[in-house]
């Protein structure tokens, strides 16, 4: 099993439907993120969590929501979608003293319609 | 504003060229710099460097930091096809998030 599992892999979806992406993690590390990344903008941070109770805003973060469910459990959640949030989506973790950098999932390939 | 930049956006070589690409950064409060390599879907992690001056190798691939000049290099020698991915570069702040740079498109011809 890989270390970092989104699903679904792929997804289209109207405009203005609720949507969410979820991410599970067998690292066992406390400190989740989502990100997404656009052709020509690179990757951008959404949400991170250091702990089951502590959630933080990015960079980017209007239009999504993030729930932490245990450890293991990030998921993203858009409300409304929306064309612009077309995008490859990714889940990623990273150890506490942060020497191996960041273990994204495979991505979320989301196409909103 | 905290950001990344990477150059050249996309460099195209043959099998057996050496590449160096670059990546300078503005990042408050700067802890690290990572490199990764994404090819089909997921970045996977190749380098950090925290010191300056101090190389990172890894098989063909080496990587240094220099702090002063806030600027670090990838290299990769002998490139072969297997090497054709995007490569970012991410610098590390406050406590652990990454900024990342939109990344060089290298493609390895045979």
């Amino acid at each position: 099993d890989a270390d970092v599992t989104q699903t679904p892999r792929n997804r289209i979806t109207k405009t203005g439907k609720r949507i969410m992406l979820e991410c599970s993690q067998t690292k066992g590390h406390d400190r989740m993120y989502w990100y997404r990344q656009d052709p020509g903008l690179g990757l951008r941070l959404i949400y991170y969590s250091f702990d089951v109770k502590d959630i933080n805003k990015g960079e980017i973060s209007d239009g999504y929501s993030v729930s932490r469910q245990a450890q293991a459990k990030f998921s993203l959640s858009l409300e409304s979608a929306i064309p612009n949030q077309t995008a490859l989506y990714f889940c990623a973790t990273s150890d506490p003293v942060g020497n191996y950098g960041y273990t994204f999932g495979s991505g979320t390939r989301l196409t909103v319609v | 504003e905290d950001k990344v930049v990477q150059s050249p956006l996309s460099l195209v070589v043959h099998e057996g060229d050496t590449v160096t690409l670059n990546c300078s950064y503005e990042v408050t409060n700067f802890r690290s710099l990572l490199w990764y390599k994404q090819e089909k879907k997921a970045p996977t992690f190749l380098f950090m460097l925290t010191s300056s001056g101090i190389e990172k190798k890894s098989g063909r691939l080496s990587s240094i930091l220099d702090k002063k000049e806030l600027f670090s290099i990838l290299n990769i020698t002998a490139t072969q096809t297997g090497d054709s991915a995007v490569y970012l570069c991410a610098g590390r702040f406050n406590t652990d998030k990454l900024i990342f740079g939109t990344g060089t498109r290298l493609q390895v011809f045979p």
